[in-house]
């Protein structure tokens, strides 16, 4: 009954350093997201996906770009990291057959230095 | 633009102190406001959705009540494992995403 899965769990970039955060769902949901949480800031979306096929931008999306590679999957990547992407990443996801609930992930935590 | 806004930021209680949290939104049309626990290190947990004026909804020491412009979780004879960040997030009419408050953090002494 895993849910959410999100890898890595913890990852140390240097900035203008590439790398993908990887995300899939057991749950047969159609609708995954993307979210940064940061101190006093609160969960702000980057990139949704409603639904296989689909990508449209959230909140804070520069520096991003998103591929929803199946159903079950959707990667996060940062092409060239900066020290303000450093914050705590989750995936989450939703359908409508469970009221819209967004369920998450673990996190990963990322660190640009 | 969606506006969630919780209060206090941080709540410190006593075991057994029974206390309220507030969240304050605006939203053009409400769809639905949802309450999630996060534990440090962890993912938020769903824990209540309410999605019209009246409605409350209850969960172990946990209740959950919705007004036109605000939702309270109420906290009742807390134990220490209540102790998390619990964020408020609402979803707007003909949407799905969530738009969170920052939290509240409560902590409960034994």
């Amino acid at each position: 009954n895993a849910g959410v899965t999100q890898t890595p769990k913890f990852q140390v970039l240097k900035t203008g350093q590439s790398m993908t955060l990887q995300c899939a769902q057991d749950m047969n949901h159609n609708s995954m997201y993307w979210y940064r949480q940061d101190p006093g800031m609160g969960l702000r979306l980057i990139y949704y996906s409603a639904s296989e096929g689909t990508t449209d931008k959230g909140e804070v999306p520069n520096g991003y770009n998103v591929s929803r590679l199946n159903k079950r999957e959707f990667s996060l990547r940062l092409e060239s990291a900066a020290p303000s992407q450093t914050s705590v990443y989750f995936c989450a996801s939703s359908t409508a057959s469970s009221g819209n609930t967004i369920y998450f992930g673990e996190g990963s935590w990322l660190t640009v230095v | 633009e969606d506006q969630v806004t919780q209060s206090p930021e941080a709540l410190r209680l006593q075991e057994g102190e029974s206390s309220s949290l507030n969240c304050s939104y605006t939203v053009s049309g409400l769809r639905g406001l949802f309450w999630y626990r996060q534990d440090p290190g962890k993912g938020p947990e769903f824990l209540f959705t309410l999605y019209s004026a009246g409605e409350e909804k209850e969960k172990e020491r946990l209740k959950a009540t919705l007004t036109k412009k605000e939702s309270f979780l109420h906290i009742t004879a807390p134990k220490p494992e209540d102790s998390a960040t619990y964020l408020c997030a609402v979803q707007e009419t003909n949407d799905y995403k969530l738009s969170f408050g920052a939290g509240t953090t409560v902590t409960v002494r034994a």
